[in-house]
C-alpha cells in the first residue's frame, strides 16, 4: 500500500529535550516536506526537500532541522524544543516529474506537546 | 509573503443545504489545489485548477478558479454528513520556489 508513515503519532516532552520525528514514504517520491498545523493558521511549511541531500527552508523553519540522506526518509529534528513548538505536524511527499502542480500525499500526523 | 485567506472559517449547516467556501489572495497563483482533511488524518487532494476561469466538478462539488487567478471557490450542492471536514486551499511552486502556501482552512460540519 502506497503511504507516508510518521512516528511517533503522539509525543509529550519537556522543554530542551532533543527529539526526532521520523517520516518515511514508499512511493519513490522525490519531493518531501514538513508542515505544522495550528488552529486558525492552517498548514505552514517548515522545510522541504527536492531530493536526497537537497533541502530548503519553508515559511517557518526556526527551531527545526531536517536531513535527507535517503530518498524514502525525511526526519524532522527539534534540537531544543520549546512550548511554542507544540503543534500537529504533517509530513508529505510527491512526484516532481510531469506538469505542475503536484499532488502531495500526507502522513497521518504527529501531535507534539512541549511542556 | 504570499497569503491565502479562506472564508468562512467555520460553517455548520443542515443536510441538503448548499454552501460555498472561498479562497482569496492578493497574489496571483499559477494553480490552486483543494484538499479535505478529516479528524485524525492528513489532508487528501480533491482537485487542482490551473487556468483562470476554470470550473471543475467532482460529483456534488464544484470548484472554480478566478479569472485573475487570485481566488478560488468550492461549492457543495446538497451537502451530506460525509462532507464534514476541514477544507484547505493551497497554492504553490510560484516565483521560482518550491514552497506550498496553504489557506487558513474552512471547518465544515453537516448535520443530519
Amino acid at each position: 500500500e502506497a503511504q507516508v508513515t510518521q512516528n511517533p503519532r503522539y509525543l509529550i516532552t519537556v522543554t530542551g529535550k532533543k527529539l526526532t520525528v521520523t517520516c518515511s514514504q514508499n512511493m519513490n517520491h522525490e519531493y518531501m516536506s514538513w508542515y505544522r498545523q495550528d488552529p486558525g493558521l492552517g498548514l505552514r511549511q517548515i522545510y522541504y526537500s527536492m531530493n536526497v541531500e537537497v533541502t530548503d527552508k519553508g515559511d517557518v523553519p526556526e527551531g527545526y532541522k531536517v536531513s535527507r540522506k535517503e530518498k524514502r526518509n525525511f526526519p524532522l529534528i527539534l534540537e531544543s524544543p520549546s512550548p511554542n513548538q507544540t503543534s500537529l505536524y504533517f509530513c508529505a511527499s510527491s512526484w516532481t516529474g510531469g506538469e505542475l502542480p503536484y499532488e502531495q500525499y500526507f502522513g497521518p500526523g504527529t501531535r507534539l506537546t512541549v511542556t | 509573503t504570499q497569503l491565502l485567506e479562506q472564508s468562512p472559517q467555520f460553517l455548520s449547516i443542515q443536510e441538503g443545504e448548499n454552501l460555498t467556501v472561498y479562497c482569496n489572495s492578493s497574489s496571483v497563483f499559477s494553480s490552486l489545489q483543494w484538499y479535505r482533511q478529516e479528524p485524525g488524518e492528513g489532508p487528501v487532494l480533491l482537485v487542482t485548477v490551473v487556468t483562470g476561469g476554470e470550473v471543475k466538478k467532482l460529483k456534488r462539488l464544484t470548484f472554480q478558479f478566478g479569472d485573475a487567478r487570485k481566488d478560488s471557490s468550492l461549492h457543495i450542492t446538497a451537502a451530506q454528513p460525509g462532507d464534514t471536514g476541514l477544507y484547505l486551499c493551497a497554492g504553490g511552486w510560484d516565483s521560482g520556489t518550491y514552497k506550498y502556501i496553504f489557506g487558513t482552512g474552512t471547518r465544515l460540519k453537516v448535520l443530519a
